[in-house]
């Protein structure tokens, strides 16, 4: 089974306007962390939102929240107010297991295009 | 601050040979973990180093070896190289204190094995 599953290969969202990208995970591991990256056309991983399973409220860092359901194991970043800039792959991922024995688990990633 | 440094950026090899890369980590950070991403799909783990030791490894044979050293920085080493090893190579960097929440990439050394 697929660790974290990413269902939507291409999204396009209008400028201005806010966009959805799926996550769900797979783990029997109660300690574990969610992670959403943007990797631009250069190729540098630059780190969104992180999620820890034992946090009680959903994550937010600026344009970025991370809708966390857990019981539905789903971790779906919302961008709000689109740029042009924001037009990259996107990646979920999850760190499972505690301290400093841990392993992270990408998905397939989502390219998102934001339209003018 | 120094992020994350990766070296070199691009490098072409011949199969059969060996590679050797390098990653310092962003400044205060005490954790190094290893990627592969080969063209179109996500980077899959290859292994963790945290106080000089390989803590976790993914499904990647024993001909990708590391070593991390005492200033924290690391090396993927990468022996009888197949064509199928080509790929970018992200060194990423996190603090264990803080359970490793926030994980710094660097630009990554894209491998071209012909």
């Amino acid at each position: 089974a697929q660790k974290i599953t990413q269902t939507q290969p291409g999204m396009f969202v209008q400028e201005k306007e806010a966009v959805t990208l799926d996550c769900t995970y797979d783990t029997s591991d109660p300690s574990y962390g969610l992670f959403w990256y943007k990797q631009p056309s250069s190729g540098e991983m630059i780190f969104l939102i992180y999620q820890g399973s034992y946090d009680q409220q959903n994550a937010t860092e600026g344009r970025y929240s991370l809708n966390f359901q857990k019981a539905r194991k789903s971790a779906n970043l919302v961008i709000s107010a689109s740029q042009l800039g924001d037009s990259a792959m996107y990646f979920c991922a999850m760190r499972e297991g505690p301290g400093g024995y841990q392993k992270v688990t990408f998905g397939t990633g989502t390219k998102l295009q934001v339209i003018p | 601050d120094a992020g994350v440094t990766q070296s070199p950026t691009h490098l072409i090899k011949t199969r059969g040979q060996q590679v050797t890369l390098r990653c310092s980590p962003k400044s205060g950070h005490d954790t190094v973990s290893w990627y592969q991403q080969a063209l179109g799909q996500g980077p899959q783990f290859i292994f963790q180093y945290y106080e000089e030791e390989e803590r976790q490894r993914g499904n990647f044979p024993d001909r990708f070896s590391g070593h991390q050293f005492p200033n924290y920085s690391s090396e993927l080493n990468v022996n009888a190289l197949l064509l199928g090893d080509s790929a970018l190579y992200l060194c990423a960097s996190s603090l264990s204190r803080d359970g490793n929440t926030e994980a710094f990439f660097g630009q990554g050394t894209r491998l071209t094995v012909v």
